[in-house]
């Protein structure tokens, strides 16, 4: 089982800020089947970012993927108060489909 | 236009068996390729991913749940059915049903459905 380390738990920022966050694979991923979800209180998850660096449709340019092999990284160049959420990454290339333990990104 | 949407108990009692199943629309579980999951989350807590049936009636399932878990399709009706069995308080959580292709991520969502195990 591939095991996802996302860091920080928590991360505090205000609007306009750069957010870097990290997920860590605990062995490379093939193809870099690697995916970013963003999750609003109460809300469902949404996908973002897959195969490590591509939006899905209708995400903002400011969120991008990047990384391979076992260390990956989400950016959001400049926060809109919408974005504060809970992010978690995943690996979908090999069963189990494993999710990291997501990373709280909240309002400083 | 792809859409997902769970059904079943809200409160179960320990011990009990869960059933919740997936209605979907918008493609069919007899496209190669297409696969419907199961992802749950407990309150404040991380996603964990719980089984995935394929076309081909390949079943996949979380290493750490597959003793307790079964994933049905039934493609007539366009549904998926989880059980779980021997559940336990620890199980309460939103249970989301998703949409899957080979090599692809999860695309689509449902609402999901909040269990409460309680006695």
């Amino acid at each position: 089982e591939i095991v996802l380390t996302q860091s920080p738990g928590t991360l505090s920022l205000s609007p306009g800020e750069r957010a870097t966050l990290s997920c860590r694979a605990s062995r490379s991923l093939s193809n870099d089947y690697l995916a970013w979800y963003q999750q609003k209180p109460g809300q469902t998850p949404r996908l973002l970012i897959y195969g490590a660096s591509r939006r899905a449709t209708g995400i903002p340019d400011r969120f991008s993927g990047s990384g391979s092999g076992t260390d990956f990284t989400l950016t959001i160049s400049r926060l809109e108060p919408e974005d504060f959420a809970l992010y978690s990454c995943q690996q979908y290339g090999r069963s189990p489909y494993t999710f990291g333990q997501g990373t709280k990104l909240e309002i400083k | 236009q792809i859409t997902l949407k769970e059904s079943g108990p809200t409160l179960v009692k320990p011990t009990q068996t869960l059933t919740v199943t997936c209605s979907f629309s918008g493609f069919s579980l007899n496209t190669n390729g297409v696969g419907v999951g199961w992802i749950r989350q407990p309150p404040g807590k991380a996603l964990e991913w719980l089984a995935l049936i394929y076309w081909d009636d390949d079943r996949r399932y979380s290493p750490s749940l597959k003793t307790r878990l079964t994933i049905t399709k039934d493609t007539s009706k366009n549904q998926v059915a989880l059980t779980m069995t021997t559940m336990d308080p620890e199980d309460t959580a939103r249970y989301y049903c998703v949409h899957k292709e080979v090599a692809a991520p999860f695309d689509f969502w449902g609402q999901g459905i909040l269990v409460t195990v309680s006695s």
